[in-house]
């Protein structure tokens, strides 16, 4: 069964910074691309981040881009998502997700980020 | 960027009855591979979201159904034929064609 649970979710001031981690299980981690992607209270869902396998190749929504970094721990099966420089509109409940078969097949329950002072 | 409009912003379905929610891109999504990257994902209340449709029209594993994708180049559908109680949340449109992926805002289903 796949899983996949995030945590690192906290209340940071703005110009703080984060890592988010999710750790999988119940899939050959390292063969697959990987997703962030965000909710703001009451909003709807924005993508964030997507690394490849092997970590070849990796997006970032321009939103984020230069303050936010993805990565992954292949021997550890972890996804990772460092933020850097948060802002006020970074707040959100963060969701990992995969690309098994299909984009966005499975998702964490996600973790939630607040900053605020 | 891709802009992705659904409609309705909400829809009040009588139990029993056919839903329908469109979504249409601002672009094409035929990708260069030929594969047209548009999936349909349902959240509801209170949970993560999960996909229901990839590639206009395949239903992901343990999709009942009643929900069924259609669609070509910039233009694609949502239908469930009988809506069910546990179908309330809100659907969402996204495309996984060209970088940046986008989501449509969401439609709400809801019971009458």
């Amino acid at each position: 069964e796949v899983q996949l649970l995030e945590s690192g979710g906290a209340l940071v001031q703005p110009g703080g910074s984060l890592r988010l981690s999710c750790s999988v299980s119940g899939f050959t981690f390292s063969s697959y691309t990987m997703n962030w992607v965000r909710q703001a209270s009451g909003k709807g869902l924005e993508w964030v981040s997507t690394i490849s396998d092997r970590s070849t190749n990796t997006h970032y929504a321009d939103s984020v881009k230069g303050r936010f970094t993805i990565s992954r721990d292949d021997s550890e099966n972890i996804l990772y998502l460092h933020m850097n420089s948060l802002r006020v509109e970074d707040a959100a409940i963060y969701y990992c997700s995969t690309r098994i078969r299909d984009h966005f097949d499975y998702w964490g329950q996600g973790t939630l980020v607040t900053v605020s002072s | 960027d891709i802009v992705m409009t659904q409609t309705p912003p909400s829809s009040p379905v009588t139990l029993g009855q056919p839903a329908s929610i469109s979504c249409r891109s601002s672009q094409s999504l035929v990708h260069s591979d030929g594969t047209t990257y548009l999936s349909w994902l349902q959240q509801r209340p209170g949970q993560p979201p999960r996909l229901l449709i990839s590639e206009i029209s395949k239903r992901f594993s343990g999709v009942p159904d009643r929900f069924s994708g259609s669609g070509a180049g910039t233009d694609f559908t949502l239908k469930i034929s009988r809506v069910e109680a546990e179908d309330v949340g809100v659907y969402y449109c996204m495309q996984a064609t060209d970088f940046p992926w986008t989501f449509g805002q969401g439609t709400r289903v809801e019971i009458k």
